[in-house]
Protein backbone atom coordinates (compact mmCIF):
# COMPACT_ATOMS: atom_id res chain seq x y z
CA UNK A 1 0.00 0.00 0.00
CA UNK A 2 1.51 3.69 -1.37
CA UNK A 3 1.70 5.60 1.99
CA UNK A 4 3.67 8.66 3.36
CA UNK A 5 4.86 8.95 6.85
CA UNK A 6 5.73 12.16 8.40
CA UNK A 7 7.48 12.76 11.91
CA UNK A 8 6.78 14.40 14.47
CA UNK A 9 2.84 14.60 14.60
CA UNK A 10 3.16 18.02 16.28
CA UNK A 11 6.54 20.24 17.95
CA UNK A 12 6.48 23.22 19.89
CA UNK A 13 9.21 25.65 19.96
CA UNK A 14 10.47 28.99 20.56
CA UNK A 15 11.58 31.63 18.33
CA UNK A 16 15.22 31.57 16.89
CA UNK A 17 14.76 27.72 17.33
CA UNK A 18 15.76 24.85 14.53
CA UNK A 19 13.67 22.76 13.45
CA UNK A 20 13.57 19.29 11.34
CA UNK A 21 10.55 17.54 10.30
CA UNK A 22 10.57 14.49 8.46
CA UNK A 23 9.13 12.79 5.53
CA UNK A 24 9.73 8.79 4.99
CA UNK A 25 7.58 6.59 1.88
CA UNK A 26 6.89 4.43 0.50
CA UNK A 27 5.29 4.54 -3.24
CA UNK A 28 4.76 2.80 -6.70
CA UNK A 29 6.49 4.49 -8.94
CA UNK A 30 8.01 7.61 -7.03
CA UNK A 31 8.10 10.85 -9.39
CA UNK A 32 8.81 13.24 -6.80
CA UNK A 33 8.26 14.50 -3.33
CA UNK A 34 6.53 17.86 -2.12
CA UNK A 35 6.57 20.05 0.54
CA UNK A 36 3.61 22.57 1.33
CA UNK A 37 2.66 24.98 3.84
CA UNK A 38 -0.84 24.73 5.03
CA UNK A 39 -1.97 27.91 7.14
CA UNK A 40 -5.42 28.58 7.71
CA UNK A 41 -6.72 27.89 4.10
CA UNK A 42 -5.30 26.15 0.99
CA UNK A 43 -1.89 24.41 1.27
CA UNK A 44 0.96 26.83 -0.32
CA UNK A 45 3.64 25.21 -2.10
CA UNK A 46 7.50 24.61 -1.10
CA UNK A 47 9.57 22.40 -2.46
CA UNK A 48 9.60 19.86 -5.12
CA UNK A 49 12.46 17.25 -4.82
CA UNK A 50 13.25 15.04 -7.98
CA UNK A 51 16.88 14.01 -7.75
CA UNK A 52 19.06 12.85 -4.37
CA UNK A 53 21.70 14.64 -2.09
CA UNK A 54 20.61 18.39 -4.25
CA UNK A 55 19.28 20.72 -1.31
CA UNK A 56 16.60 23.47 -2.17
CA UNK A 57 17.05 26.41 -0.37
CA UNK A 58 14.31 29.42 0.11
CA UNK A 59 15.54 31.72 2.88
CA UNK A 60 15.50 30.30 6.25
CA UNK A 61 13.88 27.08 4.45
CA UNK A 62 15.56 23.91 2.96
CA UNK A 63 14.80 20.70 2.29
CA UNK A 64 16.69 17.54 0.49
CA UNK A 65 15.78 13.83 -0.49
CA UNK A 66 17.12 10.69 -0.56
CA UNK A 67 15.51 8.16 -2.73
CA UNK A 68 17.72 5.11 -1.38
CA UNK A 69 16.55 5.61 2.26
CA UNK A 70 12.67 6.74 0.66
CA UNK A 71 12.95 10.25 2.95
CA UNK A 72 13.30 13.91 2.93
CA UNK A 73 13.73 16.49 5.84
CA UNK A 74 12.63 20.17 5.24
CA UNK A 75 14.93 22.07 8.01
CA UNK A 76 13.81 25.64 9.07
CA UNK A 77 16.41 27.75 11.04
CA UNK A 78 15.56 30.93 12.98
CA UNK A 79 12.01 29.59 13.30
CA UNK A 80 9.66 32.62 13.63
CA UNK A 81 6.10 32.73 15.08
CA UNK A 82 4.93 33.33 11.40
CA UNK A 83 6.33 29.66 10.47
CA UNK A 84 3.45 27.99 12.88
CA UNK A 85 1.57 26.64 10.25
CA UNK A 86 0.73 22.42 9.28
CA UNK A 87 3.46 21.12 7.10
CA UNK A 88 2.60 18.65 4.71
CA UNK A 89 4.78 16.20 2.12
CA UNK A 90 3.11 14.77 -0.70
CA UNK A 91 4.83 12.09 -3.18
CA UNK A 92 3.94 12.47 -6.54
CA UNK A 93 3.24 9.14 -8.25
CA UNK A 94 1.38 6.36 -9.86
CA UNK A 95 2.81 7.59 -13.29
CA UNK A 96 0.36 9.94 -15.61
CA UNK A 97 -2.02 10.76 -13.54
CA UNK A 98 -0.20 12.71 -11.38
CA UNK A 99 -1.45 11.97 -8.33
CA UNK A 100 -0.45 13.04 -4.91
CA UNK A 101 -0.74 11.32 -2.13
CA UNK A 102 -0.02 13.23 1.61
CA UNK A 103 1.65 12.31 4.66
CA UNK A 104 -0.37 13.45 7.85
CA UNK A 105 1.43 16.75 8.83
CA UNK A 106 3.36 18.37 10.96
CA UNK A 107 1.94 20.78 13.07
CA UNK A 108 4.51 23.10 13.95
CA UNK A 109 4.20 25.99 16.60
CA UNK A 110 6.79 28.74 17.41
CA UNK A 111 5.88 30.60 20.52
CA UNK A 112 7.16 33.99 20.73
CA UNK B 1 3.30 29.93 -9.00
CA UNK B 2 -0.27 29.60 -10.69
CA UNK B 3 -3.10 30.71 -9.96
CA UNK B 4 -6.40 27.82 -8.87
CA UNK B 5 -9.71 29.88 -7.34
CA UNK B 6 -11.82 28.10 -6.05
CA UNK B 7 -15.60 29.38 -4.95
CA UNK B 8 -17.57 29.31 -2.46
CA UNK B 9 -15.12 29.79 0.37
CA UNK B 10 -17.82 28.49 2.44
CA UNK B 11 -21.10 27.50 2.39
CA UNK B 12 -23.88 26.68 4.80
CA UNK B 13 -26.90 24.48 3.41
CA UNK B 14 -29.18 22.10 4.62
CA UNK B 15 -29.52 18.49 5.07
CA UNK B 16 -31.09 16.51 1.52
CA UNK B 17 -29.72 19.61 -0.70
CA UNK B 18 -27.31 19.76 -2.89
CA UNK B 19 -24.01 22.22 -2.81
CA UNK B 20 -21.68 23.30 -6.18
CA UNK B 21 -18.11 24.03 -5.54
CA UNK B 22 -16.12 25.43 -8.49
CA UNK B 23 -12.30 24.86 -9.21
CA UNK B 24 -10.66 27.76 -11.66
CA UNK B 25 -7.78 27.89 -13.17
CA UNK B 26 -6.88 31.40 -13.85
CA UNK B 27 -3.99 31.90 -15.39
CA UNK B 28 -3.45 28.40 -17.15
CA UNK B 29 -5.03 25.55 -18.62
CA UNK B 30 -5.51 22.60 -16.37
CA UNK B 31 -6.33 19.29 -18.13
CA UNK B 32 -6.17 17.63 -14.87
CA UNK B 33 -7.54 18.69 -11.41
CA UNK B 34 -7.89 16.79 -8.59
CA UNK B 35 -10.09 17.01 -5.60
CA UNK B 36 -9.49 16.38 -1.95
CA UNK B 37 -11.02 16.52 1.17
CA UNK B 38 -9.78 17.45 4.72
CA UNK B 39 -11.38 16.22 7.83
CA UNK B 40 -10.25 18.34 11.04
CA UNK B 41 -5.92 17.92 12.11
CA UNK B 42 -6.13 15.48 9.26
CA UNK B 43 -4.06 15.69 5.77
CA UNK B 44 -5.59 15.72 2.65
CA UNK B 45 -7.64 12.93 1.07
CA UNK B 46 -7.72 12.40 -2.50
CA UNK B 47 -10.99 11.63 -3.70
CA UNK B 48 -11.21 12.26 -7.18
CA UNK B 49 -9.36 13.18 -10.41
CA UNK B 50 -10.90 15.09 -12.56
CA UNK B 51 -10.18 14.86 -16.34
CA UNK B 52 -10.71 17.38 -18.79
CA UNK B 53 -13.51 16.12 -21.29
CA UNK B 54 -13.95 12.72 -19.67
CA UNK B 55 -15.07 10.98 -16.33
CA UNK B 56 -13.40 11.37 -13.57
CA UNK B 57 -11.65 9.03 -11.60
CA UNK B 58 -12.52 8.30 -8.15
CA UNK B 59 -10.25 7.07 -5.69
CA UNK B 60 -11.37 3.62 -3.48
CA UNK B 61 -14.16 4.36 -1.38
CA UNK B 62 -15.87 7.65 -2.76
CA UNK B 63 -19.22 7.17 -3.79
CA UNK B 64 -19.33 8.56 -7.66
CA UNK B 65 -22.63 9.28 -7.13
CA UNK B 66 -22.41 11.40 -4.05
CA UNK B 67 -19.41 13.67 -5.41
CA UNK B 68 -20.57 14.45 -8.70
CA UNK B 69 -17.49 15.52 -10.86
CA UNK B 70 -17.54 17.52 -14.10
CA UNK B 71 -14.26 19.21 -15.90
CA UNK B 72 -15.90 20.99 -19.17
CA UNK B 73 -13.57 23.09 -19.58
CA UNK B 74 -9.83 23.53 -19.62
CA UNK B 75 -10.23 25.94 -17.07
CA UNK B 76 -13.06 25.07 -14.93
CA UNK B 77 -13.75 21.68 -12.59
CA UNK B 78 -16.72 21.62 -10.14
CA UNK B 79 -18.00 19.21 -7.87
CA UNK B 80 -20.98 18.82 -6.31
CA UNK B 81 -21.65 17.05 -3.46
CA UNK B 82 -25.32 15.32 -3.96
CA UNK B 83 -27.75 14.97 -1.24
CA UNK B 84 -25.54 16.16 1.27
CA UNK B 85 -26.00 15.03 5.23
CA UNK B 86 -24.17 16.08 8.06
CA UNK B 87 -21.27 13.61 7.89
CA UNK B 88 -20.28 14.96 4.42
CA UNK B 89 -19.23 19.05 6.68
CA UNK B 90 -15.25 18.91 5.57
CA UNK B 91 -13.01 21.01 4.06
CA UNK B 92 -12.75 20.37 0.42
CA UNK B 93 -10.03 21.48 -1.68
CA UNK B 94 -8.89 21.51 -5.24
CA UNK B 95 -5.55 21.29 -6.78
CA UNK B 96 -4.25 21.74 -10.61
CA UNK B 97 -1.26 21.08 -12.77
CA UNK B 98 -0.05 22.99 -15.85
CA UNK B 99 0.70 21.21 -18.68
CA UNK B 100 -0.13 18.42 -20.55
CA UNK B 101 -1.03 15.19 -17.96
CA UNK B 102 2.12 13.47 -16.57
CA UNK B 103 4.34 16.26 -16.57
CA UNK B 104 5.99 16.21 -13.43
CA UNK B 105 5.23 19.52 -11.68
CA UNK B 106 4.23 20.86 -8.70
CA UNK B 107 0.20 21.43 -7.90
CA UNK B 108 -1.26 24.92 -7.29
CA UNK B 109 -4.27 24.34 -4.62
CA UNK B 110 -7.65 26.29 -4.28
CA UNK B 111 -8.58 28.36 -1.44
CA UNK B 112 -10.64 25.49 -0.37
CA UNK B 113 -14.53 25.13 0.65
CA UNK B 114 -15.29 25.03 4.07
CA UNK B 115 -19.45 23.13 3.80
CA UNK B 116 -21.17 22.74 6.85
CA UNK B 117 -24.69 20.91 6.73
CA UNK B 118 -27.19 21.31 8.94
Amino acid sequence: EDKVVQSPLSLVVHEGDTVTLNCSYEVTNFRSLLWYKQEKKAPTFLFMLTSSGIEKKSGRLSSILDKKELFSILNITATQTGDSAIYLCAVNYGGATNKLIFGTGTLLAVQP
Amino acid sequence: GAVVSQHPSRVICKSGTSVKIECRSLDFQATTMFWYRQFPKQSLMLMATSNEGSKATYEQGVEKDKFLINHASLTLSTLTVTSAHPEDSSFYICSARYGYTGLNTEAFFGQGTRLTVV
